[in-house]
């Protein structure tokens, strides 16, 4: 079973231009969440969907981000305009909706986009 | 709001025992969830607890005590590829926050 993509795994942008972080999350997950870990700092929610619906945006940090989930399959997350301090790794993640603890709840992780703006 | 807990970093000799703390404070509690994640790479799953208790799973175990707000994680006969942050997760009524990750340093 492929585990959750995303891509690209490494982005160095100029400030104030605009980048897109894909996640193609594990086949059959509703759920799939957005965090975020800047240099030194713990990882940080961004938001979840739960299908194409967005169940909870509370730590997107401005409207220069914007998530999209069309067809309730893979996710974009978007950056325009990027500024310095969004450079960190982004992290996607995804799990099934419902279950017994472990098989429905554990949300697995993707390898992360590393982005850099400078 | 969640608040999480755990120390900075710890450092442990290879074949010892570590216990890794984690306390918390959250408005709501579905499980409590540990990962290991190494420089570099993404945060992988080491366990879920959900119930009071001990979780064992080979040389790692979990604890979780919901009325004290309490979990640790366990490691057992440490090997140097131990190496890496743990983080303390706790699951909320859908969110999950993360706390700051505590850095483990194993030494010959």
């Amino acid at each position: 079973e492929a585990g959750v993509t995303q891509f690209p795994s490494h982005s160095v942008i100029e400030k104030g231009q605009t980048v897109t972080l894909r996640c193609d999350p594990i086949s059959g997950h509703d759920n799939l969440y957005w965090y975020r870990r800047v240099m030194g700092k713990e990882i940080k929610f961004l938001l979840h969907f739960v299908k194409e619906s967005k169940q909870d945006e509370s730590g997107m940090p401005n409207n220069r981000f914007l998530a999209e989930r069309t067809g309730g399959t893979y996710s974009t997350l978007k950056v325009q305009p990027a500024e310095l301090e969004d450079s960190g790794v982004y992290f996607c993640a995804s799990s099934q909706a419902s279950g017994p603890p472990y098989g429905g709840n554990t949300i697995y992780f993707g390898e992360g986009s590393w982005l850099t703006v400078v | 709001g969640q608040n999480i807990d755990q120390p900075t970093e710890m450092t442990a000799t290879e074949g010892a025992i570590v216990q890794i703390n984690c306390t918390y404070q959250t408005s709501g509690f579905n499980g409590l969830f540990w990962y290991q994640q190494h420089a570099g790479e993404a945060p992988t799953f080491l366990s879920y607890n959900v119930l009071d208790g001990l979780e064992e799973k080979g040389r790692f175990s979990s604890f979780l005590s919901r009325s004290k707000g309490y979990s640790y994680l366990l490691l057992k006969e440490l090997q140097m590829k131990d190496s890496a942050s743990y983080l303390c997760a706790v699951r909320g009524y859908q969110k999950v926050t993360f706390g700051t990750g505590t850095k483990l340093q194993v030494i010959p």
